[in-house]
C-alpha cells in the first residue's frame, strides 16, 4: 500500500515563495503528481515527476527525490488566487489509479 | 473538448433511498475513475474502468455501491439504501491509456447529502 503525508495547512504572504512538502512510503513507484483544488471545484493537474530533480512550469515547480520518498511543490510570486488545497498523489505502477494525500490548504494573505 | 461532465451537481436524498450519478468523460479517454471526497480529505479511490471493463474496485467500496460503463463511454455510479455516511463529493475523472505520466482530468463532482 501507500502512505502519503502533507502538512494540513499553510499560510503565506502575497508575492512570497512557499514550499509544500509531501513525503510518502510506497511498494512501487511510477510517478508523483500535484493537483490544485479550489474550494467546491474539481482538482486540476499541476505537475508530474517520475525522475529525481526539479520540473519547472512558470510560477510552479515540483521536485522529487525517490530515494528519500520526498517531493515538494514550490509556488513563486504568490497571488491571492493561489489560495487553494494542494494535493500530492502517487501512481505506484503502470497506469494505475492515483492515490491522493489529504491535501495542504494554502491561504495567501495580503 | 468539453472536459469531464458530471450530473447532477447536487443531490439531496433521504436515508434508505437509492441514487444514481452520471459521468461523461473526455471523449477520447479510455479510462474512467470514480473517487469520493469528504471535507478536508483528499480524493479516495472507489473504482475504475478501461473502456467498458471494470478493472478494480476499492476494498472500501460497500456492496451497496455499483458502477457501470456499458458502452465504454459514459458511466453511472449507483448507491443503494443510502446512509448518512455516504454524504460526500463524488468525483469522476478520465485519462487516456498512455504512459504512467497520463494525468487524471476531473469533473466538478456530484455533492451528495443524505438526510
Amino acid at each position: 500500500g501507500q502512505n502519503i503525508d502533507q502538512p494540513t495547512e499553510m499560510t503565506a504572504t502575497e508575492g512570497a515563495i512557499v514550499q509544500i512538502n509531501c513525503t510518502y512510503q510506497t511498494s512501487g513507484f511510477n510517478g508523483l503528481f500535484w493537483y490544485q483544488q479550489h474550494a467546491g471545484e474539481a482538482p486540476t493537474f499541476l505537475s508530474y515527476n517520475v525522475l529525481d530533480g526539479l520540473e519547472e512550469k512558470g510560477r510552479f515547480s515540483s521536485f522529487l527525490s525517490r530515494s528519500k520518498g520526498y517531493s515538494y511543490l514550490l509556488l513563486k510570486e504568490l497571488q491571492m488566487k493561489d489560495s487553494a488545497s494542494y494535493l500530492c498523489a502517487l501512481r505506484n505502477s503502470g497506469n494505475t489509479p492515483l492515490v491522493f494525500g489529504k491535501g495542504t490548504r494554502l491561504s495567501v494573505i495580503a | 473538448d468539453t472536459g469531464v461532465s458530471q450530473n447532477p451537481r447536487h443531490k439531496i436524498t433521504k436515508r434508505g433511498q437509492n441514487v444514481t450519478f452520471r459521468c461523461d468523460p473526455i471523449s477520447e479517454h479510455n479510462r474512467l475513475y470514480w473517487y469520493r471526497q469528504t471535507l478536508g480529505q483528499g480524493p479516495e479511490f472507489l473504482t475504475y474502468f478501461q473502456n467498458e471493463a471494470q478493472l478494480e474496485k476499492s476494498r472500501l467500496l460497500s456492496d451497496r455501491f455499483s458502477a457501470e460503463r456499458p458502452k465504454g463511454s459514459f458511466s453511472t455510479l449507483e448507491i443503494q439504501r443510502t446512509e448518512q455516511g455516504d454524504s460526500a463529493m463524488y468525483l469522476c475523472a478520465s485519462s487516456d491509456l498512455g504512459q504512467g505520466h497520463s494525468p487524471l482530468h476531473f469533473g466538478n463532482g456530484t455533492r451528495l447529502t443524505v438526510t
